[in-house]
C-alpha cells in the first residue's frame, strides 16, 4: 500500500459548484498533514495545513479523519482559478531518521469550467 | 530576497553522462528535499536532508546522489546509472518545527 493515496482526477467541474477530494494516508502514527496547491509546469504551494479540528480558509475547508487515516480537502463557490492539481502531503511522527521526511500523494487534478 | 534557488531551469544532457542540479536556499532552513516529478504524476521523493553532513534515502533514490556539505546548498547528482533520468526535478527546503516547505522553481532534465 502507498504511503499516501490520492484520487487523480481528474474532476471537470462548473463554476460555483462545490468539489471534494480525499487522500489517505497509510501511516497511523503521522501527525502533519497538508494541501498544496501546484499549478501547471510551476512550483507546488502551500495551501493550508490540516489540523485535527478541522480548519476553514474561505471557500477551502480541510479535515482530518484519524480513524479511517484521510484527510480531504472541501472547495466551495469553485473559481475559474481554482484549475490546479492539489497535492496532500504527510509529514511521519516526531523522532527518528523519518522525522523530516514529506510524501506527497500523486495529486488530484481540478478544472472549473465556465 | 529570502528564498531557494535552482539552477539551471533547463538541462538537456547526452545518455550516459552524470549532471549535477544546484540547489540554494537562503531562508536558514534545516531540512532540504529533492522530487522528482513525471507528466501527470505526483512528486516522489529522492533524497532528503534534515542537517548537514546527513541525509537520507527516499522512496528512489537510486541512480542519485547528494551532499550536503553547507546548510544552504543540497546539490543533486544525476548519474548514468539511472535509467529515466528524463524528468522535472524539485527541491524544497523548511524548518523542521514548522509547517510550511518551499519549492525552487524546479529544473527540467532532458536526457538525449
Amino acid at each position: 500500500r502507498k504511503e499516501v493515496e490520492q484520487d487523480p482526477g481528474p474532476f471537470n467541474v462548473p463554476e460555483g459548484a462545490t468539489v471534494a477530494f480525499n487522500c489517505t494516508y497509510s501511516n497511523s502514527a503521522s501527525q502533519s498533514f497538508f494541501w498544496y496547491r501546484q499549478d501547471c509546469r510551476k512550483e507546488p504551494k502551500l495551501l493550508m495545513s490540516v489540523y485535527s479540528s478541522g480548519n476553514e480558509d474561505g471557500r477551502f475547508t480541510a479535515q482530518l479523519n484519524r480513524a479511517s487515516q484521510y484527510i480531504s480537502l472541501l472547495i466551495r463557490d469553485s473559481k475559474l482559478s481554482d484549475s490546479a492539481t492539489y497535492l496532500c502531503v504527510v509529514n511521519p511522527s516526531a523522532g527518528g531518521t523519518s522525522y523530516g521526511k514529506l510524501t506527497f500523494g500523486q495529486g488530484t487534478i481540478l478544472t472549473v469550467h465556465p | 530576497d529570502g528564498g531557494i534557488t535552482q539552477s539551471p531551469k533547463y538541462l538537456f544532457r547526452k545518455e550516459g553522462q552524470n549532471v549535477t542540479l544546484s540547489c540554494e536556499q537562503n531562508l536558514n532552513h534545516d531540512a532540504m528535499y529533492w522530487y522528482r516529478q513525471d507528466p501527470g504524476q505526483g512528486l516522489r521523493l529522492i533524497y532528503y536532508s534534515q542537517i548537514v553532513n546527513d541525509f537520507q534515502k527516499g522512496d528512489i533514490a537510486e541512480g542519485y546522489s547528494v551532499s550536503r556539505e553547507k546548510k544552504e546548498s543540497f546539490p543533486l547528482t544525476v548519474t548514468s546509472a539511472q535509467k529515466n533520468p528524463t524528468a522535472f526535478y524539485l527541491c524544497a527546503s523548511r524548518h523542521l518545527w514548522s509547517t510550511e516547505a518551499f519549492f525552487g522553481q524546479g529544473t527540467r532534465l532532458t536526457v538525449v
